[in-house]
């Protein structure tokens, strides 16, 4: 039952450019979050935003929440080969409860140097 | 301060061979989970645990069972394993309560694949 959709599936830049990712999804949240996942390691939590919040910043990071169009945006900016990683935005319905959260299938972003 | 540890790092079966896959967290947390993470498949909850003395089944129990050994102890069992559950294993524990409840923190993972 895969709630969250990363677009796209892969992404490949620069460093030092912007990398942006989209993360759609079906039924009313509670909250949405972007997990981080590097290579052969767990994920590890970077922001949560929740239903009533439009936009929230977290170092390099932004992230916007559009409830009416049901999609989020994870933007890195001046990215660094260190951000190479999967990242997977997660979904906690409304009247959701623990073992709710839903992932999606990843966005894998490759940084060149 | 370990986090979410879990056991073994790696781990080779044959078909029909049992395992159990180990999972501490020291961080007080009251909810833990089991999810399997499968190329282009995402995570996917296997089970999960609300709370000390209570477990729930997710999205794909089928072929596995977990105990809550206590709060800090979340194992997940393999009966008698197939191909099919060739995957890497995650275990995540989150609070109950707070602003961040829905948090959930992992540990590293283990790779199992039945041959």
């Amino acid at each position: 039952s895969q709630q969250g959709e990363e677009d796209p599936q892969a992404l490949s830049i620069q460093e030092g450019e912007n990398a942006t990712m989209n993360c759609s999804y079906k039924t009313s949240i509670n909250n949405l979050q972007w997990y981080r996942q590097n290579s052969g390691r767990g994920l590890v939590h970077l922001i949560l935003i929740r239903s009533n919040e439009r936009e929230k910043h977290s170092g390099r990071l932004r992230v916007t929440l559009d409830t009416s169009k049901k999609s989020s945006s994870l933007l890195i900016t001046a990215s660094r080969a260190a951000d190479t990683a999967s990242y997977f935005c997660a979904t906690f319905p409304y009247g959701g409860s623990q073992g709710n959260l839903i992932f999606g299938k990843g966005t894998k972003l490759s940084v060149k140097p | 301060n370990a986090g979410v540890t879990q056991t073994p790092k790696f781990q080779v079966l044959k078909t029909g061979q049992s395992m159990t896959l180990q999972c501490a967290q020291d961080m007080n947390h009251n909810s833990m989970y089991w999810y399997r993470q499968d190329p282009g498949m995402g995570l996917r909850l296997i089970y999960y645990s609300a709370s000390e003395g209570t477990t729930d089944k997710g999205e794909v129990p089928n072929g596995y069972n977990v105990s809550r050994l206590n709060k800090r102890e979340f194992s997940l069992r393999l009966e008698s394993a197939a191909p099919s559950q060739t995957s890497v294993y995650f275990c995540a524990s989150s609070d109950a309560f707070g602003d961040l409840k829905e948090k959930l923190f992992f540990g590293s993972g283990t790779q199992l694949s039945v041959l």
